[in-house]
């Protein structure tokens, strides 16, 4: 079981970046896929997740509009992707798959799996 | 969202001794069906993280018996057993209750 994810990138200010998390040795599709932020020297941040089977998105709101997160099930690969990058965007991402559980609401816990990060830069 | 707390913030520990974490959430992580929904991860130097406690006290697969998470509601502690010079890095507790999940600070294990 892995998540393996698109290398570096280094991008100017206003830019597009699409990155992406490739699934293996599991059911790709019946579990949710999650990204999490840690911009250099700093915590962790909870970016949103999917769940691959219908693509069912749920974003934090700190990133609510900012991010999209997408899936191709085809290929059992998720996304992350930014239309305009700012220099706060400079952090490593990575993907997690993620249990969840419903009780009343969606709640997420336990990322059981890691991708090995993508650092992403943004410098003019 | 809900805010989670954790010291200390530095632990310096010698090998062969025990270290403790605290984590404390702005709310209940009880749920009415006996689940705390608090997990512990590390992320050693140069590492991704990973999960080594879920649920409030369930070790992660493959994760030494040496780590036991415990507490209830909104206090919960990481005990770290006979520390080893391996168990360096980065501890985090994060709630998983409310979308967004949120993590506490960290915790820099370290050793004398």
């Amino acid at each position: 079981v892995q998540l393996v994810q698109s290398g570096a990138e280094v991008k100017k200010p206003g830019e597009s970046l699409k990155i992406s998390c490739k699934g293996s040795g599991y059911n790709f599709p019946i579990f949710w896929i999650g990204w999490v932020r840690q911009m250099p020297g700093k915590g962790l941040e909870w970016v949103g997740i999917i769940y691959p089977s219908d693509s069912d998105t749920r974003y934090s709101p700190s990133f609510q509009g900012r991010v999209t997160i997408s899936v191709d099930i085809s290929i059992s690969t998720a996304y992350l992707q930014w239309s305009s990058l700012t220099a706060s965007d400079t952090a490593t991402y990575y993907c997690v798959r993620h249990y969840i559980v419903w009780l009343g609401i969606l709640t997420p816990y336990n990322m059981d799996v890691w991708g090995q990060g993508t650092t992403v830069t943004v410098s003019s | 969202d809900i805010v989670m707390t954790q010291s200390p913030v530095s632990l310096p520990v010698t090998p062969g001794e025990s270290a403790s974490i605290s984590c404390t959430s702005s709310q209940s992580l009880l749920h009415s069906n006996g689940n705390n929904y608090l997990d512990w991860y590390v992320q050693k130097p140069g590492q991704s993280p990973q999960v080594l406690i879920y649920l409030g006290s369930k070790r992660a697969s493959g994760v030494p018996d040496r780590f036991r998470g415990s507490g209830s509601g909104t206090d919960f502690t990481l005990k770290i057993s006979r520390v080893e010079a391996e168990d360096v890095g980065d501890y985090y507790c994060m709630q998983g209750l409310q979308t967004p999940p949120t993590f506490g600070q960290g915790t820099k294990v370290e050793i004398k």
